[in-house]
């Protein structure tokens, strides 16, 4: 069965640091990875799609098969990248979407 | 602005009693999947409605039904409510064909039941 394990519920970054945040997944078949995003008093959007390989807001992710991991990365972290980010994975054509527990993101100033 | 749209977005039941949650999908989307999100837990697939059938379903039971119409809006119901039941309920709207496309969420409803 698909799972998606964020080992970290909370993680306190100074701005200008780098950042990154962790998703280890299982899967039976061949899983599309995304990270999707809720800032304070938003609703969940999507952040950014493996297949897509590209950079939203400074952040990227590399899909690793071999550990099974999808980690998001920013290099410089910025006050307003604070916000709820949750890993999900979904099968291709199987729109049913598994998210991870979701890991809370604070950057000090 | 996504374009989803949920109501109510609070709504308080007691235990026993059944509830209707709705959901307006984006314009252009054919395909809307709803989510239970309990506190300090992620969302978690309670079942996906294409072209009116549901098109796979997440470990929920029976209880927990849905409907999509032909302007693909849909529902959500749960009847005999329990306590554990209270959750943030989210809808999210995509288009399926050719693959995995983005899928869009609305801003939830929060259900109380007491």
């Amino acid at each position: 069965a698909q799972r998606v394990t964020q080992p970290e519920k909370l993680l306190s970054v100074f701005k200008g640091a780098p950042v990154e945040l962790k998703c280890n997944y299982s899967y039976s078949g061949s899983p599309e990875l995304f990270w999707y995003v809720q800032y304070s008093r938003q609703r969940l959007q999507l952040l950014l799609r493996h297949i897509s390989r590209e950079s939203i807001k400074g952040f990227t992710a590399d899909l690793n098969k071999g550990e099974t991991s999808f980690h998001l990365k920013k290099p410089f972290a910025q006050e307003e990248d604070s916000a709820m980010y949750y890993c999900a994975l979904t099968l291709y054509n199987n729109n049913d979407m598994r998210f991870g527990a979701g890991t809370r993101l604070t950057v000090k100033p | 602005e996504t374009g989803v749209t949920q109501s109510p977005t609070h709504l308080i039941k007691t235990r026993g009693q059944q509830v209707t949650l709705r959901c307006s999908s984006q314009s252009g989307h054919n395909t809307v999947s709803w989510y239970q999100q309990a506190l300090g837990q992620g969302p978690q697939f309670i079942f996906q409605y294409y072209r009116e059938e549901e098109n796979g379903r997440g470990n929920f039971p029976p209880r927990f039904s849905g409907l999509q119409f032909p302007n693909y809006s849909s529902e959500l119901n749960v009847n005999a409510l329990e306590l554990d039941d209270s959750a943030l309920y989210l809808c999210a709207s995509s288009l399926m064909g050719g693959g995995v496309t983005e899928a869009f969420f609305g801003q939830g409803t929060r259900l109380t039941v007491v």
